[in-house]
């Protein structure tokens, strides 16, 4: 089956500064990758996600690639606020599988 | 419009006790999943419906899971004979469509489930 990878599993940046959450998966078949950021106690909502007909989606001050070759896709958030501070989790779907899998989390944490 | 609802939001159960937790997904979504989150992990796929069947239950850890969705709408996960180890955040997420894990799932907010 599907096996995601997400590193790292914690982050810790100054306000302004971006930060890069990075993932792997191993099914070739898998084609669609959304993020979520999910709040302590709350539910995950999802932020961002690519489709594997496409390399790269902007939507303000997130962005997402994906490399279909070597099985990677990265969260990108420029000038990140206090605000981004949560666990963001990545994931896979295989339209085949039915299912999506997720990545362990990645706590952000943004200094003001 | 109104997102997925899941209830209870907490729930204790002594160990052996049975549990049911219920979703009410977004109305007209097609697909529903089932999801088991433990502390500091992402959620583990637990089981699948598109509209009454179920097509996927392989994540169900065992046979003291049972899942169901008569009508293609509200589902209820229940658990028989409780243990310590089901301690976890139960997510229910819904999808628009019956394309399999393609979609965008929408998540409720869990149930927290401690089986003392």
């Amino acid at each position: 089956g599907e096996n995601v990878e997400q590193h790292p599993s914690t982050l810790s940046v100054q306000e302004g500064d971006s930060a890069v959450i990075k993932c792997t998966y191993s099914d070739s078949a898998s084609n669609y990758f959304p993020w979520y950021k999910q709040e302590l106690g709350k539910r995950p909502q999802l932020i961002i996600d690519i489709r594997s007909n496409v390399g790269e989606k902007k939507d303000q001050r997130i962005a997402v690639t994906l490399n279909k070759t070597a099985k990677h896709f990265s969260l990108h958030i420029t000038e990140t606020q206090p605000e981004d501070s949560a666990v963001y989790f990545c994931a896979a779907s295989n339209p085949n599988a039915g299912k999506s899998t997720f990545g362990d989390g990645t706590t952000l944490t943004v200094k003001p | 419009g109104a997102g997925v609802s899941q209830s209870p939001r907490y729930k204790v159960a002594k160990r052996g006790q049975d549990v049911a937790l219920r979703c009410d997904p977004i109305s007209g979504h097609v697909s529903l999943f089932w999801y088991q989150q433990a502390l500091g992990q992402g959620p583990e796929f637990l089981t699948y419906f598109q509209n009454e069947a179920q097509l996927d239950k392989s994540g169900l850890p065992s046979d003291r899971f049972f899942a169901e969705r008569p009508e293609g709408s509200v589902s209820t996960l229940k658990i028989q004979r409780t243990q310590q180890e089901d301690s976890a955040v139960y997510l229910c997420a819904s999808s628009r469509q019956g394309t399999r894990g393609v979609d965008t799932q929408y998540f409720g907010p869990g149930t927290r489930l401690t089986v003392l």
